[in-house]
């Protein structure tokens, strides 16, 4: 069966400090991939997303990045972390293209830039 | 306008009481519907998937799409305390997914 990894669960960073956030599917191969954030209050934001290796797409401007360096794994990063960077993000994937097929969530990864 | 909309609650009903949630949408191209249940500060957990209007059933869930009034439902029988979460509905037709800011679900024992 299919299972997504993230880590760290937890991470609490100072303003202008590094981010490196990881994702790994397992038991399935080419998956698309979806880094989302979600806020207290607030839908779930999309910020990127990936068809396949080296291919990503951005949905919101920030001073996040993604990359996916291999089939099954995605990392968001940031060089300098601001304080609105603060947030629950979340690391999904699906089998089918074009958003038809269902979407599972890794277990989130929780940020608190100070 | 927003594309999903979804009221945020909090909801809070008697236990073994049916549960009914509810979004509505704007964009007709949506054609794939999810329900998701997220517990606190954990990731959402995917409880109906289904790309038809109609109903479907999955044990004491059921999912319901009526895609000429843009309306998706979610129904809880027998709720139980375990169900307490916060319930996504989430949309989909082109290669984005569009979520619900969630409902906050309460059974009470």
């Amino acid at each position: 069966s299919q299972t997504i990894h993230q880590w760290p669960a937890t991470l609490v960073q100072p303003v202008g400090s590094p981010l490196s956030l990881e994702c790994t599917v397992e038991g399935t191969s080419n998956p698309n991939l979806y880094w989302y954030r979600q806020a207290a209050g607030r839908g779930l934001q999309l910020l990127f997303y990936s068809v396949g290796i080296g291919q990503i797409s951005s949905e919101v401007p920030q001073n996040l990045s993604a990359s996916r360096p291999q089939d099954r794994q995605f990392i968001l990063s940031s060089k300098k972390l601001l304080l609105s960077d603060s947030g629950f993000y979340l690391c999904a994937w699906s089998v089918l293209a074009g958003g038809a097929g269902e979407l599972f969530f890794g277990e989130g990864s929780r940020l608190t830039v100070l | 306008q927003k594309e999903v909309e979804q009221d945020p609650g909090p909801l809070s009903v008697p236990e073994g009481a049916i549960v009914s949630l509810n979004c509505t949408y704007s964009n007709s191209a949506f054609q794939y519907f999810m329900w998701y249940r997220q517990y606190s500060r954990k990731g959402p957990e995917l409880l109906m998937y289904t790309y038809s209007s109609g109903n479907k059933e999955d044990g004491r869930f059921t999912a319901q799409v009526d895609k000429s009034s843009k309306y998706i439902s979610l129904f809880i029988r027998d709720s139980q305390p375990s169900d307490s979460a916060t319930y996504l509905c989430a949309m989909s037709g082109t290669y984005k997914y569009i979520f619900g800011t969630g409902t906050r679900l309460k059974v009470l024992a």
